[in-house]
């Protein structure tokens, strides 16, 4: 089975600072890894995946991963954080030994409050 | 660029009562996946379809129902509505191989009185 964890509810920054979201999987095959936002009442929206090659992937709005496989993670992080990055941040996995176009599976997310 | 689209936005019903929840994929996208979001929590995935054929099942209740049609639009149908079906409801399509993202629409909020 796949399956994600974020062990933060929540994630305080202030405005500038750097920030990281945390993310581990697990698959029984390659992972294939998604970082996706949700701003209040909306859809998700995505940032940025991981298929394969290099493992620092680059997304939109200025957020980048870093893919690592030892440590089964995928941790989404910025140089420096705007107050509009205030949002709930979800990590998603589909194993690629499950043949077919299989559904994402979601963390149960993370909250990051950016302070003026 | 065209967007998933649901309809309705926001819908009320009472308990037992049935309600159906319409997603219109992004044109040329070949499969749809509905989520279900309970207050506070992760998407869960409830069932997706690829090329009008059910592909993948996940905690969907056997309350629920789905279908995808011929020009790819899919219905979701909730009958005997419990209060714990209130929720914000998400379809999402994705196009081309196992390694693409969904794109989500803006979700449908059904509330159960």
């Amino acid at each position: 089975a796949q399956s994600v964890a974020q062990p933060e509810d929540q994630v305080n920054v202030a405005e500038g600072n750097p920030l990281t979201v945390k993310c581990t999987y697990s698959v029984s095959g390659n992972p294939y890894l998604f970082w996706y936002v949700q701003y209040p009442n909306r859809g998700l929206q995505f940032l940025l995946k991981y298929i394969t090659g290099d493992n620092l992937v680059k997304g939109s709005y200025g957020f980048e991963a870093e893919f690592n496989k030892s440590q089964t993670s995928f941790h989404l992080k910025k140089p420096s954080a705007l107050v509009s990055d205030s949002a709930l941040y979800f990590c998603a996995v589909r194993d690629g030994a499950r043949p077919g176009r299989r559904a994402l599976t979601f963390g149960s997310g993370t909250r990051l409050q950016v302070q003026p | 660029a065209a967007g998933v689209i649901q309809s309705p936005r926001h819908l009320i019903k009472e308990k037992r009562e049935t309600a159906t929840l319409k997603c219109y994929p992004i044109p040329r996208h070949d499969t749809v996946y509905w989520y279900q979001q309970g207050p506070g929590q992760d998407p869960q995935f409830l069932i997706s379809f690829y090329e009008k054929m059910q592909s993948d099942k996940g905690s969907i209740p056997d309350r629920f129902s789905a279908q995808q049609f011929s020009d790819y639009h899919s219905e979701l149908n909730m009958s005997s509505l419990e209060l714990g079906d209130s929720a914000l409801y998400f379809c999402a399509s994705a196009s081309g191989s196992v390694t693409g993202e969904l794109f989500f629409g803006e979700g449908s909020r059904l509330t159960v009185l």
